[in-house]
C-alpha cells in the first residue's frame, strides 16, 4: 500500500510555543490530504481539508488561526498549531489517498503535550 | 449529516475464537467503506476497503461485508490470535460537492484477544 509519513512522532512544547508537524506522500502525489484529531479513548475527528496550492477547508469549531495548514507541494501538508495550550495537548493524524474511490492512508501520527 | 456507530465498544474473546465487529451508518449514500486498525499510541493501518457497489472483500483471515440499503457494515476475523488485540475503525466516505469529501469513523471497537 502507499505511505505517509508524519513527523515528528512526538513532541513536547511549553505554553504559548508554535509547533510544525509534517506529513509526506512518499509514493504518490496528493492534491488533498487530512488533518485529524484524536482525544484518549475516542475516535478521529476531522479538522481540516488540506488542498494544494489553495486555502485549507475548515471543519466547523477549528480555528483557522490556531491550526496553520500549508499545503505547498503534492507531497507535504504541514499543521502549525500557534501559540500551544494545554488543552491542544492530543494525537494529530494526517491521511492521503491517491484517488477519491480508493484507500485512505494515514500517517503514523503525532503526540502533542503542551506543559 | 452522517453517523457512523461501532457495537460493540469493547470485545473479549478466547484466542481461536471468531471476532465480529458491526459498523453501521446514517447516510446509505457512500462511496465506499473502509475498516482500519490501530494499536495504542500508533496511526491507523487500512485493512479493507469496500466500494458502494460490492457486497464483500476478503484479506486472509478477514472478511467484510457491505448492506447499503440497512447501513450495515461486518468486519469478520476469523480464528483469532493474541496479535489481532487492537481498536477497529470503520469509516464511510461520501462525496458531497457542497460540503466536500469526508470520512467519518465510528468510535471504534476495543479488542482484546486472550491467549
Amino acid at each position: 500500500g502507499a505511505v505517509v509519513s508524519q513527523h515528528p512522532s512526538w513532541v513536547i512544547c511549553k505554553s504559548g510555543t508554535s509547533v510544525k508537524i509534517e506529513c509526506r506522500s512518499l509514493d504518490f502525489q496528493a492534491t488533498t490530504m487530512f488533518w485529524y484529531r484524536q482525544f484518549p479513548k475516542q475516535s478521529l475527528m476531522l479538522m481540516a481539508t488540506s488542498n494544494e496550492g489553495s486555502k485549507a477547508t475548515y471543519e466547523q469549531g477549528v480555528e483557522k488561526d490556531k491550526f496553520l495548514i500549508n499545503h505547498a507541494s503534492l507531497t507535504l501538508s504541514t499543521l502549525t498549531v500557534t501559540s500551544a495550550h494545554p488543552e491542544d495537548s492530543s494525537f494529530y493524524i494526517c491521511s492521503a489517498r491517491k484517488q477519491l474511490n480508493t484507500e485512505a492512508f494515514f500517517g503514523q501520527g503525532t503526540r502533542l503535550t503542551v506543559v | 449529516k452522517q453517523e457512523v456507530t461501532q457495537i460493540p465498544a469493547a470485545l473479549s474473546v478466547p484466542e481461536g475464537e471468531n471476532l465480529v465487529l458491526n459498523c453501521s451508518f446514517t447516510d446509505s449514500a457512500i462511496y465506499n467503506l473502509q475498516w482500519f486498525r490501530q494499536d495504542p499510541g500508533k496511526g491507523l493501518t487500512s485493512l479493507l476497503l469496500i466500494q458502494s457497489s460490492q457486497r464483500e472483500q476478503t484479506s486472509g483471515r478477514l472478511n467484510a461485508s457491505l448492506d447499503k440499503s440497512s447501513g450495515r457494515s461486518t468486519l469478520y476475523i476469523a480464528a483469532s490470535q493474541p496479535g489481532d488485540s487492537a481498536t477497529y475503525l470503520c469509516a464511510s466516505f461520501i462525496m458531497i460537492k457542497a460540503a466536500g469529501n469526508k470520512l467519518t469513523f465510528g468510535g471504534g471497537t476495543r479488542v482484546l484477544v486472550k491467549p
